[in-house]
């Protein structure tokens, strides 16, 4: 089946900085998310993304459908980023099913 | 939220005993999934439902039945629950309006010793 690669798995930052989450998957896609975990467990949609880029607040999300990977941006970060950013992606064999990553931890210290 | 209640919310329970969660939700979309969270696997899917009375299995579904008689309710089994099955599981819907956003419940936590 397809194979969802999150990096890096771990992340800890300065509140203020940027960075960048990457997920890479290895087959055509009808769908791709992005959630966020927050530290009480509650699962967010961030953005539904196959293809092209979205922008909400300070995230931004860009999908290179035909290279397979996505990116996940957070600028001037805050402690409230803190969590688990979940890539979860939904194949072309119309399972209407996503895969999920194994996720990537970011702490964001004050 | 898109209205999906979980429950119950934490439970303990002792190895061989049957656990059922729900899954409730208010809005009438056709898809329902359960889902499992564990360390280092993310969340991996155990079944899904497409409409009323129609369910598949997911990546993970041995030793989990599930049934959905109404839109609303989806209902996860363990017959006999097993160690193995101490984890954090998630309900999510798919929804019927605009993009195909999948959204989650609150989740639950179950302890089987």
């Amino acid at each position: 089946g397809i194979q969802v690669e999150q990096s890096p798995p771990d992340l800890i930052l300065q509140e203020g900085a940027n960075s960048t989450l990457r997920c890479n998957f290895s087959d055509s896609v009808n769908n791709l998310q992005w959630f966020h975990q927050n530290p009480w467990g509650q699962l967010i949609n961030l953005f539904y993304i196959p293809s092209g880029t979205k922008q909400n607040g300070r995230l931004s999300a860009t999908t290179v459908a035909t290279e397979r990977y996505s990116l996940l941006y957070i600028s001037s970060s805050q402690t409230t980023d803190s969590g688990v950013y979940f890539c979860a992606v939904e194949p072309v064999d119309g399972s209407e099913k996503l895969v999920f990553g194994k996720g990537m931890k970011l702490t964001v210290n004050p | 939220d898109a209205g999906i209640t979980q429950s119950p919310r934490h439970k303990v329970t002792e190895t061989g005993t049957p656990v059922t969660l729900r899954c409730h939700q208010t809005e009438n979309h056709r898809y329902m999934y359960w889902y499992r969270q564990d360390p280092g696997h993310g969340l991996r899917l155990i079944h899904y439902s497409y409409g009323v009375k129609d369910t598949d299995k997911g990546e993970v579904s041995d030793g989990y039945s599930v049934s959905r008689s109404k839109t609303e309710d989806f209902l996860l089994t363990l017959e006999s629950a097993t160690s193995s099955q101490t984890s954090v599981y998630f309900c999510a819907i798919k929804s019927d309006r605009g993009p195909d956003t999948q959204y989650f419940g609150p989740g639950t936590r179950l302890t089987v010793l």
